[in-house]
């Protein structure tokens, strides 16, 4: 059973076209995040829920925007994707929040943007 | 601004050797996470310490906190070639329980 997926795995696309990213976690917990690590292996925390609601919105473009229709779910939709979106996007998810917790990492989804 | 220095970035070692990797910190921390992350792969949770002085030990990797320094250690005893890998430490100031300031990671090659 896997305990975070994300879907696609990989994702190939053009520039201005628009794409969403989906995951879910099994494991029952109340938040969930989105990441981003560039070819640097950086990695950079973009949107965090707690039980569906937004608690950390970090400095993202507008183009990117999370929703959370559950709490066991957090998709991603990209806008207008530009060059500088190739990446590679793990959700993660926790008990609640990070008290003492740590985070469970999806295998990723690997976006080229041509 | 917030920041979390691993040092060093990249280290090449001989199987059997002892290393150690650090990670400072600029804020007000007692939560530190480390993690490892394999070549094309997710990141994996290793340790998380929660308090001063903490020390947490598993099979070659010894990881421990110092709050007042803002400084944890990642020490690995007698590498060998499977702990190559990349490790990052993650911070979590005080007075947040969501948001995780990461190192920018250590790559580590164990050679045979």
């Amino acid at each position: 059973d896997t305990a975070v997926s994300q879907t696609p795995k990989y994702l190939v696309t053009q520039m201005g076209n628009d794409k969403s990213i989906k995951c879910e976690q099994n494991l029952g917990h109340d938040t969930m995040y989105w990441y981003k690590q560039d070819s640097k292996k950086f990695l950079k925390i973009m949107f965090s829920y707690n039980n569906k609601e937004l608690i950390i919105n970090e400095t993202v473009p507008n183009r990117f925007s999370p929703k959370s229709p559950d709490k066991a779910h957090l998709n991603l939709h990209i806008n207008s994707l530009e060059l500088g979106d190739s990446a590679v996007y793990f959700c993660a998810s926790s008990p609640f929040g990070l008290r003492g917790e740590t985070q469970y990492f999806g295998p990723g989804t690997r976006l080229l943007v041509l | 601004e917030l920041k979390v220095e691993q040092n060093p970035l990249f280290l090449s070692m001989q199987e059997g050797k002892n290393y150690t990797i650090y990670c400072n910190y600029s804020t007000t921390s007692d939560r530190l996470y480390w993690y490892r992350q394999d070549p094309g792969k997710s990141l994996e949770s290793l340790f998380v310490l929660l308090s001063n002085g903490a020390v947490k030990q598993e099979g070659r990797l010894m990881a421990s906190l110092d709050t007042k320094a803002r400084l944890s250690t990642l020490h690995i005893t007698a590498a060998v070639h499977d702990l190559s890998a990349t490790y990052f430490c993650a911070v979590n100031p005080e007075g947040s329980n969501y948001q995780l300031i990461w190192g920018a990671g250590t790559k580590l090659i164990i050679k045979p």
